[in-house]
C-alpha cells in the first residue's frame, strides 16, 4: 500500500540558512508524482513543487528544490535562504499513476512544522 | 478567478444534526476532492469525483455522502453528525490534462460537533 512518512514533527532554522525537510514514500507503482504543500497558520494549502517518478532532474522552484533519490524512495524538500514567512507546516504528498488515466488522489504525510528564527 | 471556495467557513453542530458543505471551483477542473485534517495528522481523503455525476470513496468515507450534480460544485453531507467528525474540511480540485495536475485547495471549513 502506498504510504508517505515525514519523520520530523518540528524543525527550527535560522533566518537566511537552508533547511531540509524529509519525506520517504512507499509504492509499488512505477509511475507516481510527489508534491510538497505549505500550510501557513492561516490554514490554506499552497502548492510548492512537483517531482514525477520519471523526471531525470531534481525539481526546482525558486528557493525550493526537491532532493529526489528514487532508489531510496525519498523526496526531501530543501528551502534555501529561509525567511520568516517560511514558518509553516509542510506536507509531502504522493499521487500514484501518471497521465489522464489516474484519478489524481493524493496520500499525505503527517507534516513537518518549520519555525524560522530571526 | 475565485479559485476554490467553500461554504461555510465555520460551523458548530450538535450530535445527530445534519449539514452540507458546499465547494465551488471556477477553473473548469474535472476532478474534485474532499479531505479532512485532524490535529497532528495530514489530510485524509473522504470522497472524490472524476467528473460531473460521478463520485467515489476515499480513505475515510464512513458517515459522509457526496454529490456532484454540476461540474463546478461538489457537496459533502453529514447525515447524523458525531463528535468524531470534528475536524477541518478541505475541498480541492485539479485538472487531468495539465503539466503537474496539482490540486488547488479551498480555505477550509472548521466544523465542531458537540
Amino acid at each position: 500500500a502506498q504510504k508517505i512518512t515525514q519523520t520530523q514533527p518540528g524543525m527550527f532554522v535560522q533566518e537566511k540558512e537552508a533547511v531540509t525537510l524529509d519525506c520517504t514514500y512507499d509504492t509499488s507503482d512505477p509511475s507516481y508524482g510527489l508534491f510538497w504543500y505549505k500550510q501557513p497558520s492561516s490554514g490554506e494549502m499552497i502548492f510548492l513543487i512537483y517531482q514525477g517518478s520519471y523526471d531525470q532532474q531534481n525539481a526546482t522552484e525558486g528557493r525550493y528544490s526537491l532532493n529526489f533519490q528514487k532508489a531510496r524512495k525519498s523526496a526531501n524538500l530543501v528551502i534555501s535562504a529561509s525567511q520568516l514567512g517560511d514558518s509553516a507546516m509542510y506536507f509531502c504528498a504522493m499521487r500514484e499513476g501518471l497521465g489522464s488515466s489516474n484519478t489524481g488522489k493524493l496520500i499525505f504525510g503527517q507534516g513537518t512544522t518549520l519555525q524560522v528564527k530571526p | 478567478n475565485a479559485g476554490v471556495t467553500q461554504t461555510p467557513k465555520f460551523r458548530v453542530l450538535k450530535t445527530g444534526q445534519s449539514m452540507t458543505l458546499l465547494c465551488a471551483q471556477d477553473m473548469n477542473h474535472e476532478y474534485m476532492y474532499w479531505y479532512r485534517q485532524d490535529p497532528g495528522m495530514g489530510l485524509r481523503l473522504i470522497h472524490y469525483s472524476v467528473g460531473e455525476g460521478t463520485t467515489a470513496k476515499g480513505e475515510v468515507p464512513d458517515g459522509y455522502n457526496v454529490s456532484r450534480l454540476k461540474k463546478q460544485n461538489f457537496l459533502l453531507g453529514l447525515e447524523s453528525a458525531a463528535p468524531s467528525q470534528t475536524s477541518v474540511y478541505f475541498c480541492a480540485s485539479s485538472s487531468h490534462s495539465g503539466t503537474y495536475n496539482e490540486q488547488f485547495f479551498g480555505p477550509g471549513t472548521r466544523l465542531t460537533v458537540l
